[in-house]
């Protein structure tokens, strides 16, 4: 079964500085989608960023990007130039091709210091 | 607005009593899910449907039943039969149809808690 492991319950990170949250999945699959959601206070999940395994290029979306590392099987998820709206539980997400079901992570929360 | 609902956003039930949570969707979206989430446990999903009048159990299923006869509506019924049914439910849904990807859109949630 695949697992999808996020190592820190907790971040905070200076305002207008950078962060990055950390996970690690399992899977013996070799076409798979990883996410990385947001969740804010309202509980609203929202997508931040997807990346498609066989992409060797990382994802970016504006100031969000992640370092994906197949053979490691790590997804980290970096935020430039922290903002208060990114203060939220992060979650990652790992999809086996085709499968159409999400498998989390624990999530980490997100503090960002004024 | 396209979207997805959840009604209501709290709900209380007495010890012993089945409770259906609401959700509709008007994506045009093959594909619902319903999750549950608790603190330091993340999501997990308990019953999924790809299609209508079909569903499939998640991890979680054990005291939860669902249908699906209508494409926009997938109701959760959370029975007497959940040893612990206080949680967020969350549910969500995607295109689905075999498409390369499903990106999951999310409600905003029902805080289910029992007295």
């Amino acid at each position: 079964a695949q697992t999808v492991t996020q190592s820190q319950p907790e971040m905070s990170v200076q305002e207008a500085e950078t962060v990055t949250l950390s996970c690690t999945y399992d899977t013996s699959e070799s076409d798979y989608y990883l996410f990385w959601y947001k969740q804010p206070p309202s509980r609203q999940m929202i997508l931040v960023i997807r990346q498609e395994a066989y992409k060797q290029q990382n994802a970016t979306e504006n100031r969000f990007s992640v370092n994906f590392q197949k053979a490691a099987k790590s997804f980290s998820l970096k935020i430039s130039d922290s903002q208060l709206g990114d203060a939220a539980m992060y979650f990652c997400a790992y999809e086996y091709f085709g499968n159409e079901k999400l498998t989390f992570g624990t999530g980490t929360r997100l503090t960002i210091i004024p | 607005d396209g979207g997805i609902t959840q009604s209501p956003k709290y709900l209380f039930r007495k010890e012993g009593q089945n409770v259906t949570l609401s959700c509709e969707q008007n994506l045009n979206h093959d594909a619902m899910y319903w999750y549950r989430q608790d603190p330091g446990q993340g999501l997990r999903l308990i019953y999924y449907s790809q299609i209508v009048n079909d569903f499939q159990k998640g991890d979680i299923a054990e005291g939860y039943s669902v249908s699906r006869e209508k494409k926009e509506s997938f109701p959760l019924t959370v029975t007497s039969a959940q040893k612990n049914p206080t949680a967020f439910y969350l549910c969500a849904s995607s295109p689905g149809g075999g498409q390369s990807y499903n990106e999951q859109f999310f409600g905003p949630g029902t805080r289910l808690t029992v007295l």
